[in-house]
């Protein structure tokens, strides 16, 4: 069946940091990938998704690509704040029966310092 | 618009009573799909249901839990004779049927069940 991997943390960065979060996924068909955020004691947020290979999701200054022919999608940063200290979880929602349900990977907990 | 709900926020049973979970959707959302949350794990598939149907439980334990979406009032997922290893955080999400099938899904808040 379908699976996420993802790098498992914990990672701490300084503030401004780079931020690379591994992705990469197991599935039949043609997934969409999202990325969620959850912070402390809070749901899933969407951060960013991509429907279709080579799709460039983007959200407050967070990037991943599609990549089909690695079966990836990383999560990047150019400058990490303190405030993105949070759990980033990787997902993949395939059609298998036509459900649409969530795959997550485990989730990376991310803190950056001052 | 508010967004989806979900009550209680925080739940705790001893064991072998019963757990109710309730999730209302957003706003014009039919679909409804509940994921449980171990400590330390990603979120795990349990339920997809419209509006007075099951689509899809392939994630739900085979005895002690179900769930229901009626026409009128929110979702609520049941569990019965509640043990140790059913602590966990329950998340509901909820989305719109769109061309494609692609529907984004908006997360609740969660309820957390401890089971003592």
């Amino acid at each position: 069946g379908d699976s996420v991997t993802q790098m498992e943390g914990p990672v701490t960065l300084s503030e401004e940091a780079f931020l690379t979060i591994n992705c990469t996924y197991t599935a039949t068909g043609y997934p969409s990938l999202f990325w969620y955020v959850q912070y402390p004691g809070e749901g899933l947020q969407l951060l960013l998704k991509a429907t279709k290979a080579d799709d460039k999701g983007s959200n407050k200054g967070f990037e991943a690509t599609y990549r089909k022919e690695t079966t990836s999608f990383h999560l990047e940063k150019g400058s990490v704040q303190v405030s993105d200290s949070a759990v980033y979880f990787c997902a993949l929602s395939g059609t298998q029966g036509g459900s649409e349900k969530l795959v997550f990977g485990k989730g990376t907990k991310l803190t950056v310092n001052p | 618009n508010a967004g989806v709900m979900q009550n209680p926020r925080h739940l705790v049973r001893r064991r072998g009573q019963e757990a109710r979970l309730r999730c209302s959707p957003m706003k014009g959302h039919s679909h409804v799909y509940w994921y449980r949350q171990l400590p330390e794990e990603g979120l795990k598939f349990m339920v997809y249901l419209q509006k007075e149907n099951i689509i899809d439980e392939s994630g739900m334990p085979k005895e002690r839990f179900s769930a229901e979406f009626p026409k009128e009032g929110p979702s609520i997922l049941r569990i019965q004779q509640v043990v140790r290893g059913d602590s966990a955080a329950y998340f509901c999400a909820s989305s719109l049927r769109i061309a494609g099938g692609r529907g984004e899904q908006y997360f609740g808040p969660g309820t957390r069940l401890t089971v003592t």
